[in-house]
């Protein structure tokens, strides 16, 4: 099983670009996450969606939006880049929703490492 | 609100022992403990639920004491394939959803020959 599966890899942009980071996972999973992670600040939660249809905002939103588009893919777009947004972005998925939910565990991607120039 | 890990950072020989402790301001439900190997995802160890239950996974194992509001990783006889980030993450408060699982700012554990 591929897992959770994000593309690129690595990006550089420059400033004011946009781009979009996918992510999708073959788990059947019902919530799906997007976090940075930067030196020394440990894992940062960006946006979330509980279940297919609703997406919500975690600790640093600002600068970014997100899109599920369906139950296996939820992307992360990034309107106008700037160097502050240079950092590892992971994409993780968790089968359960709802008040159990908080003991199901994360499974994460390998990453998408962008550069803001 | 970030759970404080300590220490931030552990060099070991390999078969010693280390223990890596993460304490909250607020109420746990639960408690995410989670390695980051250098230039990987992380990757889940386990999860403890409120009652103190310890639970292990190789020769890791840990505690979780909810009156203090903290939990212990225990990692007995190091192997150097223990070397890594170590994360723990917490809910957010009353009805334990993960949905904004929050994660301290890691332990870096070194495993020497």
């Amino acid at each position: 099983n591929a897992g959770v599966t994000q593309t690129p890899k690595f990006q550089v942009l420059k400033t004011g670009q946009s781009m979009t980071l996918q992510c999708a996972q073959d788990m059947n999973h019902n919530s799906m996450y997007w976090y940075r992670q930067d030196p020394g600040m440990g894992l940062r939660l960006i946006y979330y969606s509980a279940s297919e249809g609703t997406t919500d905002k975690g600790e640093v939103p600002n600068g970014y939006n997100v899109s599920r588009l369906n139950k296996r893919e939820f992307s992360l777009r990034l309107e106008s880049a700037a160097p502050s947004q240079t950092s590892v972005y992971f994409c993780a998925s968790s089968q359960r929703t709802g008040p159990s939910s908080y003991n199901s565990p994360l499974h994460f991607g390998n990453g998408t490492r962008l550069t803001v120039t | 609100q970030q759970p404080v890990q300590s220490p931030q950072a552990v060099i070991l020989r390999e078969g010693e022992d280390a223990v890596i402790n993460c304490s909250s301001s607020k109420a746990l439900y639960s408690v995410h403990w989670y390695r980051q190997k250098h230039g990987e995802a992380p990757v889940f160890l386990m999860i403890l639920l409120k009652g103190g239950e310890q639970k292990g996974h190789e020769k890791i194992s840990a505690s979780f004491n909810e009156k203090k509001q903290q939990s212990s990783l225990y990692l007995t006889a190091s192997q150097l394939s223990y070397s890594g980030t170590y994360f723990c993450g917490t809910p957010p408060g009353s009805g334990g959803s993960n949905y904004k699982l929050t994660f301290g700012k890691g332990t870096l554990l070194t495993v020497n020959p």
